[in-house]
């Protein structure tokens, strides 16, 4: 079975600093990757995808992700952040004979001015 | 991409009642997903609900306290029955592949308190 490890509970960072956030997952077999941002009190919005292909991809805001087969991660990133990307991140895995969506356990980024 | 919408956005219910949640979409859809928010957590995946068939139900949840009905390809319930206050969570619908393969979109979700 699938699972997903965001090892960051909270990142705080300044406006317009890079930022971070980790994901690592486990699977025996090929997985589609997302991230997912929930901005307060809202639902969940797609950020990103990783399917196939260019392990380097690009979502919306600005941020991107990269797809490391060997070291199992599929990271976040985002080279200057903005106070409006305050939200929870989460990071999920697709994949396998269930197909079952599977969420980690998300990451708050704060960003302070 | 399609538009997911659910009902009621928010609700307050008192313990040992029951509430059922609609999700409407506007396109046909083959497969359905219940999830659950609780307060501070991730999400968790509740039952698939596929046209013309029960629903599917994780370990830890049963259809006697969760019961999902999915008429047609556009929509399905979600009821949550005798809550509790434990039951106070935020329950969103999500379905399969209208924003491209492989991808599930959410609706916005019915953020449900229970005294």
């Amino acid at each position: 079975a699938q699972s997903v490890t965001q090892l960051d509970s909270q990142v705080p960072v300044f406006e317009e600093a890079p930022v971070e956030l980790r994901c690592n997952y486990s699977s025996s077999v090929s997985v589609y990757l997302f991230w997912y941002v929930q901005y307060p009190n809202q639902g969940l919005q797609l950020l990103l995808k990783y399917l196939s292909g260019s392990t380097l991809v690009k979502g919306i805001n600005g941020f991107e992700a990269e797809f490391n087969k060997s070291q199992t991660s599929f990271h976040l990133r985002k080279p200057s952040v903005h106070i409006s990307d305050t939200a929870e991140y989460f990071c999920a895995v697709r994949g396998g004979a269930t197909n079952k969506l599977i969420f980690g356990t998300g990451t708050l980024l704060a960003v302070q001015p | 991409s399609a538009v997911i919408s659910q009902k009621p956005s928010r609700d307050i219910c008192q313990r040992g009642t029951s509430l059922t949640i609609q999700c409407q979409v506007d396109s046909q859809v083959t497969m359905m997903f219940w999830y659950r928010q609780q307060p501070g957590q991730s999400l968790t995946l509740i039952a698939t609900a596929n046209q013309g068939s029960e629903a599917t139900y994780e370990s830890g949840f049963v259809i006697d306290k969760f019961p999902i009905s999915r008429p047609n390809l556009t929509f399905s319930t979600l009821t949550v029955s005798n809550m509790s206050p434990e039951d106070s969570s935020i329950y969103l619908c999500s379905v399969d592949g209208v924003s491209g393969a492989n991808v599930l979109t959410f609706g916005a979700g019915s953020r449900l308190t229970v005294l």
